[in-house]
């Protein structure tokens, strides 16, 4: 399967736990993708790479979100000191860089704070 | 600013009659609109897509949607629902350098046999 993969897929965790979430792009693929849906909205974005750089992480939605893509190639999205807000669906997306490609989505990481 | 209107939370039809989902948009510059279908604990699979090329866009599993700038509209439609047609909808418009999809907040179609 050369689509999008995440792991894990599910991740329950205690409140004040740190979690990281793990996206591997399509290979060929330069842009990378994160983005969050909690139950009956639509996905929202957070951030993106185009290779390494992190061109966009304003809407990371606070200090305890970060994210990573340190060779290019896959990307890490860890929350620190988690919160029952942070329940949610964490999705990687990843495209070729230039206007009107198709992103394609991997099928999420559900976080779930206890 | 840019935004995405879906008009109906949720349409149920029955097998075999036609669907009619409708988004609505507002973008400041030439958009990219895109709909995505999300079956139950699934991601988000891509059913077609608008670049500026032509307005009418067919798609995968039957389905097109037809790009209408002076309604700002891009309605999804398919002549004959089928049972597996049930899911989540989602209509999205793309950022000016595409790196930010818009995501509207979904349609649930739900298929009766």
């Amino acid at each position: 399967d050369t689509g999008v993969s995440q792991n894990p897929r599910h991740k329950i965790t205690k409140r004040g736990q740190n979690v990281t979430f793990r996206c591997d792009p399509i290979s060929e693929h330069n842009r990378l993708y994160w983005y969050r849906q909690t139950l009956g909205q639509g996905p929202e974005f957070l951030t993106y790479f185009q290779n390494e750089a992190q061109l966009e992480k304003s809407r990371l939605l606070s200090d305890r979100f970060s994210a990573e893509r340190p060779k290019g190639s896959f990307s890490t999205l860890e929350i620190q000191r988690t919160e029952q807000g942070d329940s949610a669906m964490y999705l990687c997306a990843s495209s070729s860089s230039g206007q009107g490609v198709t992103i394609y989505f991997g099928e999420g990481s559900w976080l779930t704070v206890v | 600013a840019q935004s995405v209107t879906q008009l109906d939370s949720h349409v149920s039809v029955s097998e075999g009659t036609p669907v009619l989902l409708r988004c609505n948009y507002s973008s400041s510059y030439s958009p990219s609109l895109f709909w995505y279908v999300q079956h139950p604990n699934k991601g988000l699979q891509l059913l077609l897509k608008y670049t500026s090329a032509a307005t009418l866009v067919k798609g995968i599993n039957g389905f097109e949607a037809e790009f209408k700038k002076s309604e700002t509209s891009f309605h999804l439609t398919k002549p004959s629902a089928h049972m597996s047609d049930a899911a989540e909808y989602f209509c999205v418009l793309g950022g000016g350098s595409n790196y930010k999809l818009t995501f509207g907040k979904g349609t649930l179609l739900t298929v009766n046999p």
